[in-house]
């Protein structure tokens, strides 16, 4: 099982540019979701998503889009990109929380975004 | 609003003696606490939870206390090692209604144990 990965591992994007993060899941986990981590701000949610289909905002969501069109997938988009969204990305998965008596979120191992 | 906060940016301890991470929330919903282990260039592990019903939890070296009155909960390393040389972020989460599991992060200590 390869976890939870993250696609790519570094980017560098010019003000103004676009891209797309990939997360995937081997873990036929029901609930993705997308945080970032800044400098003496921990991670802070971003998006999430309950199911196929489904996303809902979270805590900094703006500037930020998602689509989960598979179950195993959670991408976050940024349409145009500005020096504020320069940052560490997690993406984590976790079963329905509390079915399997944990709430514990798997994480993958970042993506680390600089904007110029 | 920092729901969640650990007061200690840092932390530095001898190998073989007690690190003792500490975490406060001002969120009152919140009945579920996490402690993840991070390494630079990783994402966080999870290492450690309890639940509101218990005010103690214990895994090997590691125990986690939490003081529902004082809305403060603490992570015990015993005996602490080189390897546990990390970034640790308390987590808490609301799990009931339409919180949907989700996670609040404090801003995490950085733990150094010397050999």
């Amino acid at each position: 099982n390869a976890g939870v990965t993250q696609t790519p591992k570094f980017r560098v994007l010019k003000t103004g540019q676009s891209m797309t993060l990939l997360c995937a899941q081997d873990m036929n986990h029901e609930y993705m979701y997308w945080y970032r981590q800044d400098p003496g701000m921990g991670l802070r949610l971003i998006h999430y998503s309950v199911g196929e289909g489904t996303t809902a905002k979270g805590e900094v969501p703006d500037g930020y889009n998602v689509s989960r069109l598979k179950k195993q997938n959670f991408l976050l988009g940024l349409e145009s990109a500005a020096p504020s969204q320069t940052s560490v990305y997690f993406c984590a998965s976790s079963f329905i929380p509390l079915l399997k008596g944990t709430n514990e979120q798997f994480f993958g191992p970042g993506t680390r975004l600089t904007v110029l | 609003d920092q729901q969640v906060k650990q007061n200690s940016p840092s932390l530095s301890v001898q190998e073989g003696r007690i690190s003792i991470l500490n975490c406060d929330y001002t969120n009152s919903m919140f009945d579920y606490f996490l402690w993840y282990k991070k390494y630079p260039a990783e994402g966080p592990t999870f290492l450690i939870s309890i639940s509101s019903i218990k005010d103690k939890n214990e895994d090997g070296r590691f125990t986690v206390f939490l003081n529902k009155s004082a809305k403060h909960l603490s992570l015990h390393i015993v005996p602490s090692q080189p390897g546990d040389s990390a970034v640790y972020f308390c987590a808490a989460s609301a799990t009931g209604g339409t919180s949907y599991g989700k996670l609040t992060f404090g801003q995490g200590t950085i733990l150094t144990v010397h050999p």
